[in-house]
């Protein structure tokens, strides 16, 4: 069965500061691997997703995670954090076999200090 | 496009009640699944259901049951309701090819329990 950590429940940046929330996975093979925000009362927000080829994937409000297969890893990065990124932020992992069931890691709170 | 509904948005019940709620997915989308978000357990699958048959189950006790009707709406019952039960409930639309799907979440419906 595949799980997700995510090491960090709180993170605390200043605006305009870089920032990187860590995700850990576990799955035998090629995992399909997911990040989501969830502002306050509301329901959650693809930021971005992996499945195949490049290990830098591109995604919303100017995001980026890494996969690291050797490091069963898909770290999300952004260069400059705007007061407006201020969420809880999920990881979460799929497989080719289990439909649309997606596991999700603890999630990561982050504030951002002006 | 409009995205996921979810009714009723909140939802205050007693114990040994029973509940229905309720997820209308984007046009289009033949897959929905159902998420249980609490503090302390976090996001947790409930089941998916595709063209109207349950395709996946997560490790909810049979008091928590769905469907899915020939329009893909679908509703989840939990009955004899319990404390433990009161959280954030999320549904999530496809287009149902799986893994790599890209899902969107509704707003949730928030229940409670008293």
């Amino acid at each position: 069965a595949q799980s997700v950590t995510q090491p960090d429940i709180h993170i605390t940046v200043s605006e305009g500061a870089s920032l990187e929330l860590r995700c850990n996975y576990s799955y035998g093979a090629t995992p399909y691997l997911f990040w989501y925000v969830q502002s306050p009362g509301q329901g959650l927000q693809l930021l971005l997703k992996y499945f195949s080829g490049d290990t830098l994937v591109q995604g919303i409000k100017g995001f980026e995670a890494e996969f690291k297969r050797s490091q069963s890893s898909f770290n999300l990065r952004k260069p400059s954090v705007h007061w407006s990124d201020a969420a809880e932020y999920f990881c979460a992992v799929g497989a080719a076999n289990a439909g649309n069931m997606l596991t999700f890691g603890g999630g990561t709170r982050l504030m951002v200090k002006p | 496009k409009a995205g996921v509904t979810q009714t009723p948005r909140y939802l205050i019940k007693t114990r040994g009640q029973q509940v229905t709620l309720s997820c209308s997915p984007i046009s289009g989308h033949r897959s929905v699944s159902w998420y249980q978000q609490t503090p302390g357990q976090g996001l947790q699958f409930l089941f998916e259901y595709f063209s109207e048959t349950q395709r996946n189950k997560g490790n909810f006790p049979g008091r928590f049951s769905g469907r899915q009707f020939s329009n893909s709406r679908s509703e989840m019952n939990v009955s004899t309701l319990e404390l433990g039960d009161s959280a954030l409930y999320l549904c999530a639309s496809s287009s149902g090819t799986g893994g790599a799907d890209t899902q969107y979440f509704g707003p949730g419906t928030r229940l409670t329990v008293l």
